[in-house]
């Protein structure tokens, strides 16, 4: 089975703190992404990769940063987290072709106080 | 650049009755079209997708879609609504070429009451 695996479920930091949210797949996918989802929003494309170390900015990139030193592992950073960063972050992957199916982790709850 | 509409933030359907969330487009070249479902406290599944040959697409849970190229339009149907339907559902688009980045609309939360 297709696993996405994100390393935490739910997360409190404070103002001015620096994040790491963890990602790892285990199906030798090329693309892994990183999604916001906000109520009445949807989910919107904060960063994807294509390869290792390769990284494209998505529709919302500003006070995020992400890190792909091994195929199957994708971080996202928050470098100081701010309240506005409150949020359901989901991690992604898939086959590098268009049309393949992307599969999602369990979603990361992350509240900044 | 593509977009996605989904009509109706919220769909009440009773148990056994007609589901249908719809989803228009908007995109330069018919893209690739996806449903995805998420219960609560959980990542996104996918339903069924579009990519080519037979516009009307076949998925899990008894849900199927058609694509329709003149409408833009890629509605989500069930024929008799069960109450382990009650989810979210997001509509979503990719360009047919290079990277699979999707594109989601705002999501329909679906009501089931019995």
């Amino acid at each position: 089975d297709v696993k996405v695996t994100q390393s935490s479920r739910y997360l409190v930091k404070r103002t001015g703190e620096k994040v790491f949210l963890e990602c790892v797949q285990d199906m030798d996918h090329e693309n892994m992404f990183w999604y916001r989802q906000d109520p009445g929003l949807g989910l919107r494309l904060i960063y994807f990769s294509y390869d290792v170390k390769m990284k494209e900015k998505g529709d919302i990139p500003e006070g995020y940063s992400v890190s792909r030193e091994k195929k199957e592992r994708f971080s996202l950073i928050l470098e100081s987290a701010s309240t506005n960063q409150t949020s359901m972050y989901l991690c992604a992957s898939s086959l590098y072709r268009a049309g393949n199916t992307i599969y999602f982790g369990e979603g990361s709850w992350l509240t900044v106080v | 650049a593509q977009s996605v509409t989904q009509l109706g933030s919220h769909v009440s359907v009773s148990e056994g009755a007609l589901v249908l969330l719809r989803c228009n487009y908007s995109s330069s070249v018919p893209p690739y079209l996806f449903w995805y479902v998420q219960y609560p406290n959980q990542g996104l599944q996918l339903l069924l997708k579009y990519t080519t040959g037979a516009t009307l697409v076949k998925g899990i849970n008894g849900f199927e879609a058609e694509f329709k190229k003149s409408e833009t339009s890629f509605h989500l149907t069930k024929p008799s609504a069960h109450m382990s339907d009650a989810a979210e559902y997001f509509c979503a688009v990719s360009d047919t070429l290079g990277y699979s980045t999707l594109t989601f609309g705002k999501g329909t939360m679906l009501l089931v009451s019995p």
